[in-house]
């Protein structure tokens, strides 16, 4: 069965620090997908990137990275030049394609705070 | 695009009664998905639907819950009848099947419902 984890629970920074948020998965399927979404304080879940297990590249979009290595089952997060605004819940979550299911496994969630 | 609308936002309900929860999914999204969170258990799957047919039912935490979706553009959960312990937020997400493999799920704002 699939598993999501993220270790830490609560991460508190300065602005202006950079942080990473760290996803381990555990997963027999072979195609997978992986994703990362923000809940912020008003309670949404805002979508923020998918990766598929044959894309090992990493990402960059502006202030935030991706790096995905198979070869220890991570997905880790990190945040550059950190915002107040980031302060939020960070959920990695995982979807199997060889089982077809499409469904989203959640971990528990990593809570950020960002002090000015 | 108006994204997933869920209705109402906010429920408060004595236990033993009936509760109704709505949700639009994104036009033209084949996936919906039902999801709850709590504090103790976090982001959980109720059950999800494909072209409105039920695929997975496993996470409906037993016979007083009931999911329908009549229609591609509407979908209920249904509570009857109501206990104190199904307080939480539920979350209603949709998702588009395509050559890209498991997409990325676009959620509402979600329901809080509080029984008391």
């Amino acid at each position: 069965a699939q598993k999501v984890t993220q270790a830490q629970t609560e991460i508190s920074v300065v602005e202006k620090e950079d942080v990473t948020l760290d996803c381990v998965y555990e997963t027999r399927d072979t195609t997978y997908y992986l994703f990362w979404y923000k809940q912020p304080p008003s309670g949404e879940l805002v979508f923020l990137i998918r990766r598929n297990s044959f894309d090992e590249q990493n990402e960059i979009s502006g202030r935030y990275s991706w790096n995905f290595q198979k070869s220890t089952s991570s997905f880790n997060f990190t945040i550059t030049a950190s915002q107040v605004v980031d302060s939020a819940v960070y959920f990695c979550a995982l979807s199997e394609a060889g089982t077809g299911r499409r469904a989203l496994t959640f971990g528990s969630g990593t809570r950020l705070q960002v002090q000015p | 695009d108006a994204g997933v609308i869920q209705s109402p936002r906010h429920e408060v309900t004595e236990m033993g009664q009936e509760v109704t929860l709505r949700c639009k999914p994104i036009s033209g999204h084949d996936y919906l998905f039902w999801y709850r969170q709590t504090m103790m258990r976090g982001l959980e799957l109720l059950i999800y639907f494909n072209n409105n047919v039920p695929i997975d039912d496993s996470g409906m935490p037993e016979d007083r819950f009931s999911a329908k979706m009549p229609n591609a553009s509407f979908s209920t959960l249904k509570i009857q009848p109501s206990e104190p312990r199904d307080s939480a937020v539920y979350f209603c997400a949709s998702s588009l099947s395509g050559a890209r493999g498991n997409t990325e799920a676009f959620f509402g704002q979600g329901t809080r419902l509080t029984v008391v």
